[in-house]
C-alpha cells in the first residue's frame, strides 16, 4: 500500500456524461500527479499540482481539467467523455517537485 | 520532448533465471524511476534513481546518466516477478514520460 487512495476504484458511464475521480495523497507530500493508462497510449502524465497549484502540464486534453485544494486533496474532471476517454487514471504523490512519486490504485473509467 | 526506450519488449524467462532490462533516454534527466505494474494493475516502486547504483534484495539497478541509459536487473526469477517494468524519467524541462515496458512472464 502506497499510502496515496483513489476513488472511486471503477466507473462505468455514457458518452457525453462528466466525471470527478479523487486522490489523496500520503501524508505530508505536497505534489499531485494524474496520469492516464490507456491500451494504445501507454501510460502519459496529465498534469501536476504542488501545493495548490498547476506546475507542469502533460498531454492533457481541454476537456479534462484538474485541482488541488487547501488540505491536498486533488480532483480530475473528465467532461464531454468519448468512448477513446476509457483507461485507467493513476494518481501519484510526491514529498517535493521531482522527487520519487508513489501511485494510488487507480480508477478505472470504462465510457460506454 | 524526450524520448524513451525500454528492451526487450517481451521477456519470457523459467522460474530461477536471471535477466537485464534496459531503459534508453534522450536526453538528461534529473529523475530516473522503475516501476513494477503486476497482473491487477498496481504500479508499484522499485527504485528512484536519477543515477549510480541500488539494491533491493533480488532486484538492483544502474543509472549511468551521462550515458542516457538505466538497467534493472532480476536475479533468480519468480513467477510473482510477472507483470510490466517500466521506467519512467522527468526532464530538466519537468516533462514526465514513462517508456513503453517490458512484459515479464516467468514460468513455474
Amino acid at each position: 500500500d502506497s499510502g496515496v487512495t483513489q476513488t472511486p476504484k471503477h466507473l462505468i458511464t455514457a458518452t457525453g456524461q462528466r466525471v470527478t475521480l479523487r486522490c489523496s495523497p500520503r501524508s505530508g507530500d505536497l505534489s499531485v500527479y494524474w496520469y492516464q493508462q490507456s491500451l494504445d497510449q501507454g501510460l502519459q502524465f496529465l498534469i501536476q499540482y504542488y501545493n495548490g497549484e498547476e506546475r507542469a502540464k502533460g498531454n492533457i486534453l481541454e476537456r479534462f481539467s484538474a485541482q488541488q485544494f487547501p488540505d491536498l486533496h486533488s480532483e480530475l474532471n473528465l467532461s464531454s467523455l468519448e468512448l477513446g476517454d476509457s483507461a485507467l487514471y493513476f494518481c501519484a504523490s510526491s514529498p517535493r517537485l521531482g522527487n520519487e512519486q508513489f501511485f494510488g490504485p487507480g480508477t478505472r473509467l470504462t465510457v460506454l | 520532448g524526450i524520448q524513451v526506450e525500454q528492451s526487450p519488449p517481451d521477456l519470457i524467462l523459467q522460474e530461477g533465471a536471471n535477466s537485464t532490462l534496459r531503459c534508453n533516454f534522450s536526453d538528461s534527466v534529473n529523475n530516473l524511476q522503475w516501476f513494477h505494474q503486476n497482473p491487477w494493475g498496481q504500479l508499484i516502486n522499485l527504485f528512484y534513481i536519477p543515477s549510480g547504483t541500488k539494491q533491493n534484495g533480488r532486484l538492483s539497478a544502474t543509472t549511468v546518466a551521462t550515458e542516457r541509459y538505466s538497467l534493472l536487473y532480476i536475479s533468480s526469477s519468480q513467477t510473482t516477478d510477472s507483470g510490466v517494468y517500466f521506467c519512467a524519467v522527468r526532464d530538466y524541462g519537468q516533462n514526465f514520460v514513462f517508456g513503453p515496458g517490458t512484459r515479464l512472464s516467468v514460468l513455474p
